[in-house]
C-alpha cells in the first residue's frame, strides 16, 4: 500500500524557516516525480512546487520561487520542502503528493496524497 | 499562473447529470492534454477521478467521464449520488512549466 506521510509543520513567525518531510512508502520512490500542493484554510488547491526522478528537474510556483527548496533522498524515500522567509498568506496544509499516469514531471495526475501537515505563519 | 476559472458551486438531483467546466487559456488546458480532475471531501486529502482529459483510473466510477473543448475541459458527472457531495477541482499542465488548479466547485445533491 502507498504511504505518503509528511511532518515538520507548526507555528511559525513571518520571516521564519520550517522544513517539511514527506516519508514514502510502498512504491519505488525514485520512479516517481514528487511534489508539494498546499490548501489555504478554506480555500483550493496550490500547485507549490515538483522535483523529477532524479532531482535534476525542479519547478516552483511564482509565488514561493526564492524563497522555498524542494528536494528529495532516494535512499531514504524521502521529499523535502525548506521554507524561508515565511509569510501569512503561505499559511496552508501542505500536502505531499506522487504522480502517476506521467509522461513527464508535471504531465500527469497526482494518484496518492499525504494527510497534509498544517503550517501556520502568525506573529 | 492564474488559476483556471470553475463556477463556484453546481446542484443536482439524485440521478441526474452535471457538469463542471473548467477554463483555461491556449497556454494551459487549451494547449495540453494534462487536464485532471479531483474530488475532495471537508479535511481529507484529494483523490484524482480523471487523468489526461478523459481517463479514469481503475476503480472510479464510470458515473464520471471527462472531455475538453478549446480552453475550457469539463467533468460530467451522471446518475448523481449522495456521496458525489464534495469539492471538485481541475488542473492542467501549463506552458511555462508549472501545474495550475482551478478555483474549485462545490458539487450539492439537492
Amino acid at each position: 500500500e502507498v504511504q505518503l506521510v509528511e511532518s515538520g509543520g507548526g507555528l511559525v513567525k513571518p520571516g521564519g524557516s520550517l522544513r517539511l518531510s514527506c516519508a514514502a512508502s510502498g512504491f519505488t520512490f525514485s520512479r516517481h516525480s514528487m511534489h508539494w500542493v498546499r490548501q489555504a484554510p478554506e480555500k483550493g488547491l496550490e500547485w507549490v512546487s515538483s522535483i523529477s526522478t532524479s532531482g535534476a528537474y525542479i519547478y516552483y510556483a511564482d509565488s514561493v520561487k526564492g524563497r522555498f527548496t524542494i528536494s528529495r533522498d532516494n535512499d531514504k524515500s524521502a521529499l523535502y520542502l525548506q521554507m524561508n522567509s515565511l509569510r501569512a498568506e503561505d499559511t496552508a496544509v501542505y500536502y505531499c503528493a506522487r504522480l502517476e499516469y506521467a509522461a513527464f514531471e508535471l504531465g500527469g495526475a497526482f494518484d496518492n496524497w499525504g494527510q497534509g501537515s498544517l503550517v501556520t505563519v502568525s506573529s | 499562473q492564474s488559476a483556471l476559472t470553475q463556477p463556484a458551486s453546481v446542484s443536482g438531483s439524485p440521478g441526474q447529470s452535471i457538469t463542471i467546466s473548467c477554463t483555461g487559456t491556449s497556454s494551459d488546458v487549451g494547449g495540453y492534454k494534462y487536464v485532471s480532475w479531483y474530488k475532495q471531501y471537508p479535511g481529507k486529502a484529494p483523490k484524482v477521478m480523471i487523468y489526461e482529459v478523459t481517463n479514469r483510473p481503475s476503480g472510479v466510477s464510470d458515473r464520471f467521464s471527462g472531455s475538453k473543448s478549446g480552453n475550457t475541459a469539463s467533468l460530467t458527472i451522471s446518475g448523481l449520488q449522495a456521496e458525489d457531495e464534495a469539492h471538485y477541482y481541475c488542473s492542467s499542465y501549463s506552458s511555462a512549466s508549472t501545474l495550475v488548479f482551478g478555483g474549485g466547485t462545490k458539487v450539492t445533491v439537492l
